[in-house]
């Protein structure tokens, strides 16, 4: 299985300052036939599901503000936050679908400082 | 717009059979562009993907291994719904589940059923 792990757990940022949340994989998510990451961003907020953030690594999905980022390849990832704002406190989760079985990581959990 | 609703009971007994459905709308349990997957969610394991789903001449299903044997996914047509059987189930199957729809394009999870809160307890 590829474990996936995130850090930090949590972090507390000032309003409009960045976050970045980095994610690493156990092993490479990268398809090659299509050279694509299959690594995905999810954001939880309490009581409710998941919702999709950025796909391929870095494709941001459509309606997600564009103050949320992606990058990397391989087995590294970073999420980032470019200003946080107030409704921006969740727990954010890196998932691979690379090889099942699918997985996620353990979450970071962002909160305003 | 796609929309994913879950069913089912809050409290399941030791051994007995947890069942749950997710059905669906605004897509079809059949479309050629989807996957329909099951995740659950506790405190101990985190985000867990039990298995899926999809359909491209014929049904194909994936599945973890923690519960590879006591898994049953079914998708019906006729009611468009994806519905989940876990048997034998244990304290430790206590979760939030989940149905979602897997992008066949891009692999990501982009809609997900609003969550059900399943107990195991005499």
């Amino acid at each position: 299985d590829i474990v996936m792990t995130q850090s930090p757990d949590s972090l507390a940022v000032s309003l409009g300052e960045r976050a970045t949340i980095n994610c690493k994989s156990s092993q490479s998510v990268l398809y090659s036939s299509n050279n694509k990451n299959y690594l995905t961003w999810y954001q939880q907020k309490p009581g409710q599901p998941p919702k999709l953030l950025i796909y391929w690594a870095s494709t941001r999905e459509s309606g997600v503000p564009d103050r949320f980022s992606g990058s990397g390849s391989g087995t590294d990832f970073t999420l980032t936050i470019s200003s946080l704002q107030a409704e921006d406190v969740a727990v954010y989760y890196c998932h691979q679908h690379r090889s099942i079985p699918f997985t996620f990581g353990p979450g970071t959990k962002v909160d305003i400082k | 717009q796609v929309q994913l609703q879950q069913s089912g009971p809050g409290l399941v007994k030791p051994s007995q059979t947890l069942s749950l459905t997710c059905a669906i709308s605004g897509d079809s349990v059949s479309s050629d562009s989807a996957t329909w997957t099951w995740i659950r969610q506790s405190p101990s394991r985190g985000l867990e993907w039990l298995g899926r789903a999809y359909y491209t001449s014929k049904w194909y299903f994936d599945y973890a291994v923690s519960v590879k044997g006591r898994i049953t996914l079914n998708p019906d047509t006729s009611e468009n719904q994806f519905p989940l059987q876990l048997n034998s189930v244990t304290p430790e199957d206590t979760a939030v589940y989940y149905c979602s729809r897997g992008s066949s394009r891009t692999g990501a999870f982009d809609i997900w059923g609003q969550g059900t809160v399943v107990t195991v307890s005499s």
